[in-house]
């Protein structure tokens, strides 16, 4: 079954404790890209990967790292989670970046 | 930046209603996608409608795109209860890959 994968799928932490959310998508999609969403803020791009070793920042990266050493996984790192971090993060994929994104099922981050 | 911007925020119809959300966006866009999320889940793709394309239709949903205005109108007609979900836009832009969403409308239909 095609599909994109997050773990955890909840998560509380605290202030400071590194923290990583892996993403796989097993499409062999080109695009892989991350989000948060906030209540009344909608959906933020945090970072994305248009291919293997390519990344570029999104809206709001700031405190948020990401890799793309294979095709099929792009790992969210927060190297020093903070409150402000709380959130609900989204995976997603693509065959290219422009178009038909297919989303995970969601990771709700806790941080106190 | 968020480019998109879906109006309105909240819509509230009965079965068999149909349902319009709008969507604005600031500047020029390869294509414009819609997505729909199921409280708390991820989102799900409906329809991509291409700068050249005027409308576009996909069993229940009509999709129009006025470049000219910069706006996109989703239109789902004879709503079901189980249409109850949030509806984004989501717009590239002609320079970069980033994809940007609207903050969403919040559709209930009741029974």
């Amino acid at each position: 079954e095609a599909q994109v994968t997050q773990n955890p799928r909840y998560l509380i932490t605290v202030t400071g404790k590194k923290l990583t959310v892996t993403c796989s998508q097993n499409m062999n999609h080109e695009y892989m890209s991350w989000y948060r969403q906030d209540p009344g803020l909608g959906l933020r791009q945090i970072y994305y990967s248009m291919n293997v070793e390519v990344t570029d920042k999104g809206d709001v990266p700031e405190g948020y790292k990401v890799s793309r050493k294979e095709k099929r996984n792009f790992p969210l790192i927060l190297e020093s989670p903070s409150p402000n971090q709380t959130s609900l993060y989204f995976c997603a994929s693509s065959l290219q970046g422009r178009y038909e994104q297919y989303f995970g099922p969601g990771t709700r981050l806790t941080v106190t | 930046s968020q480019q998109g911007e879906e109006d309105p925020q909240a819509l509230s119809i009965q079965e068999g209603e149909n349902a319009t959300m709008n969507c604005s966006y600031k500047t020029s866009i390869n294509n414009l996608q819609w997505y729909r999320q199921n409280s708390g889940r991820g989102l799900v793709h409906l329809i991509l409608i291409r700068s050249n394309e005027r409308e576009k239709h996909s069993g229940r949903l009509r999709v129009t795109l006025d470049t000219s205005k910069k706006s996109s109108s989703l239109l789902i007609t004879a709503s079901r209860a189980a249409d109850t979900a949030s509806y984004f836009c989501a717009t590239d832009s002609n320079s970069g890959y980033a994809l940007n969403f609207g903050k969403g409308t919040s559709l209930l239909v009741t029974p």
